[in-house]
This record gives C-alpha cells, structure tokens and sequence, in this order.
C-alpha cells in the first residue's frame, strides 16, 4: 500500500518557523511530483506547492511564496516543507500529496491520488 | 489565477436522490478538473480525474462529466456515506485551485 505520513506540525508563535517531513513509503517515490495541499480550520483546501521528481520545478501559492520552500530527498524518499515568518493565517492541517500525469488515449491527466492524514500547524502567541 | 465556482454550496437530499454538483472554471481548463470528497477529520478521497475517469474503488454512482469551463459531479443514488463535503479541483496550471466545496447533508 502507497503511504505518505506528515510530521513536524505544532505550535509556533508569528514570525517563527517550521519544517514539515512526509515519509512515504509503498511506491517509487523518484517518480513522481508531489504536492503539499492545507486546510484552514473550518475552511475549504487551498494548494500549496509542488515539486518535480527531480527537485528542479518547483511551485507555490502567491501567498506563501518567499516564506515557505518546498524540497526533496528521493534517497530518503521523503518531502519536506519549510515554512518560515509564519502568520496566524497559515493555522492549517498540511497534507502531503502524490501527484499523478499522463495521457490515456487523447486525454492528459493531472491529479492528486494518494493524501495523507495531515500535519497541524498552529501560528498563535 | 483560476477561480472555481461551485454550486451549490450546500444541499439536502435524501438516500436514494440524484444529485447533481456544478463547477465552474473561470477560464477554459479543457479537461483538467478532478473532485475530491471529504468526511470531518479526514483527508480529501479522489472521486473522478480528468473530468469524467473514475478512480478505482470508487462507487459507479458516482460520474463526473464536462470539458472547458463547466463541469459536473452526479451522484446517480445517494447512500448514507455519500453525505460528505464535495471539492472540484482544477490542475490546468499553477496554482491549482479547489472550489469552496459543497456540503451534502440528510434531508
């Protein structure tokens, strides 16, 4: 079974930093993009960033850009997020995602198949 | 950026109904739209891909349906564990954006 286990999440006071690590297990992780996607309490999902299988693309929300980099260590097989100068609006469950595209037949796929069980992140003094 | 709009935001129906969820792209996203269900305290489930494909696992009730700009998510009989909260996400380019959801209740 394909697994992603996030960890890292906790409480931190604005202005602080935090790094996220997603373990994942279950499939070739060197294959694949792979997201991080948040959920505000109470809200809808916003996502965050994503990473190509080698580490060289790299994209984010407007809203996080400067302040959080997202990375990998395909020998780790792990995704990290680093978020830092932290804002009460980050308070968020984070999920680490595994990104899926191709093509079948003349259609060209892109979506995000496997979730983990989220990390919380708590931005309060 | 894209903006998704889904309609309703929310909706009562019964076990049995047909219920239907919209979604609207702001610009064309040719097939690139893909809806996601999510129960309280857990992570979203992957229903449909590419607009209409059906994940494996997932129940023939439910298909999705549309191309450019309007989309679709139909769920053909309600069952008891269908009432969740609905997300259509549209991964044409960055950032990709999630509709605001859509909480299916009990009538």
């Amino acid at each position: 079974d394909v697994q992603l286990v996030e960890s890292g999440g906790g409480l931190v006071q604005p202005g602080g930093s935090l790094r996220l690590s997603c373990a994942a297990s279950g499939l070739i992780f060197r294959s694949y993009w792979m997201s991080w996607v948040r959920q505000a309490p109470g809200k809808g999902l916003e996502w965050v960033a994503n990473i190509k299988q080698d580490g060289s693309e790299k994209y984010y929300v407007d809203s996080v850009k400067g302040r959080f980099t997202i990375s990998r260590d395909n020998a780790k097989n792990s995704l990290y997020l680093q978020l830092n100068a932290l804002r009460a609006e980050d308070t968020a469950v984070y999920y680490c995602v595994r990104d899926l595209a191709g093509v079948s037949g003349s259609t060209y796929y892109y979506y995000m198949d496997v979730w983990g069980k989220g990390t919380t992140v708590t931005v309060s003094s | 950026d894209i903006q998704m709009t889904q309609s309703p935001s929310s909706l009562s129906a019964s076990v049995g109904d047909r219920v239907t969820i919209t979604c609207r792209a702001s610009q064309s996203i040719s097939s690139y739209l893909n809806w996601f269900q999510q129960k309280p305290g857990k992570a979203p489930k992957l229903l449909i891909y590419a607009a209409y494909s059906l994940q494996s696992g997932v129940p023939s009730r439910f298909s999705g349906s549309g191309s450019g700009t309007d989309f679709t998510l139909t769920i053909s009989s309600l069952q008891p564990e269908d009432f969740a909260t609905y997300y259509c996400h549209q991964t044409y380019s960055t950032p990709y954006t999630f509709g605001q959801g859509t909480k299916l209740e009990i009538k």
